[in-house]
């Protein structure tokens, strides 16, 4: 049973390109999150997604960020036109359905997504 | 702004040594967690906390849920070198969205063999 997977491991770009982040969530997880990490910091919380819907953005800038979690296939994060400030590690997290995400348990994270930004 | 004071932010210690680390809030928190992050990879969940008090171990770890809720501490007893990573601490504010972990910025642990 594979766990969280996000691709790319690494990921250059350039100030002004656009950069997506896919994760597949763990089989039989519907709830994925999305935290970004900067060097010797904590997780800072993103958004929350279940399939096809957006549950919670508050974590999310209001310009060039955008999440997606479709019917078929992995969620994605998107950053458009990146800037330095964008360069973080980029964790997905996912959690079976049910109660569970609302007590915050059971977050099975993925290795996550390095961007720089040149 | 941060929320979660994780102290101390870094410990290097001697194996088999036990470790103590812990976490503090002005705020009250309705769950504590507990994960280990290694280089270039996500946080492992090593121990959640549901109840003000409560004492849970997972093999060599111990945490405790302090009784104010505001504080919690992670204990790691007979040090070995695969001990070595960042500890997190996280939570859900009692007043807040229990979809958004707060998190500690971490205490980086190294073992000398």
């Amino acid at each position: 049973n594979a766990g969280v997977m996000q691709n790319p491991r690494h990921l250059v770009r350039r100030r002004g390109q656009e950069a997506r982040l896919r994760c597949s969530p763990m089989k039989g997880h519907s709830h994925v999150y999305w935290y970004r990490q900067l060097p010797e910091e904590g997780l800072k919380f993103m958004v929350y997604l279940q399939k096809e819907n957006i549950i919670d953005e508050s974590g999310m800038p209001k310009e060039r960020f955008s999440a997606e979690f479709p019917k078929e296939g992995p969620s994605i994060l998107r950053i458009q036109q990146v800037v330095r400030g964008d360069s973080a590690a980029y964790f997905c997290a996912s959690s079976p359905p049910g109660l569970a995400p609302l007590m915050g348990e059971k977050l099975f994270f993925g290795s996550g997504t390095q961007l720089s930004v040149l | 702004g941060q929320q979660l004071n994780q102290s101390p932010q870094s410990m290097f210690i001697q194996e088999g040594e036990d470790v103590s680390m812990n976490c503090t809030s002005s705020s009250i928190f309705n769950t504590w967690l507990w994960y280990k992050q290694e280089p270039g990879e996500g946080p492992v969940l090593l121990i959640a906390l549901y109840k003000a008090g409560e004492l849970t171990s997972n093999g060599r770890l111990t945490a405790q849920f302090g009784i104010t809720r505001k504080d919690s501490f992670l204990n790691i007893s007979a040090s070995i070198p695969s001990d070595v990573g960042i500890y997190f601490c996280a939570g859900h504010l009692a007043d807040g969205n229990n979809r958004k972990l707060i998190w500690g910025l971490g205490t980086s642990l190294a073992v000398n063999p």
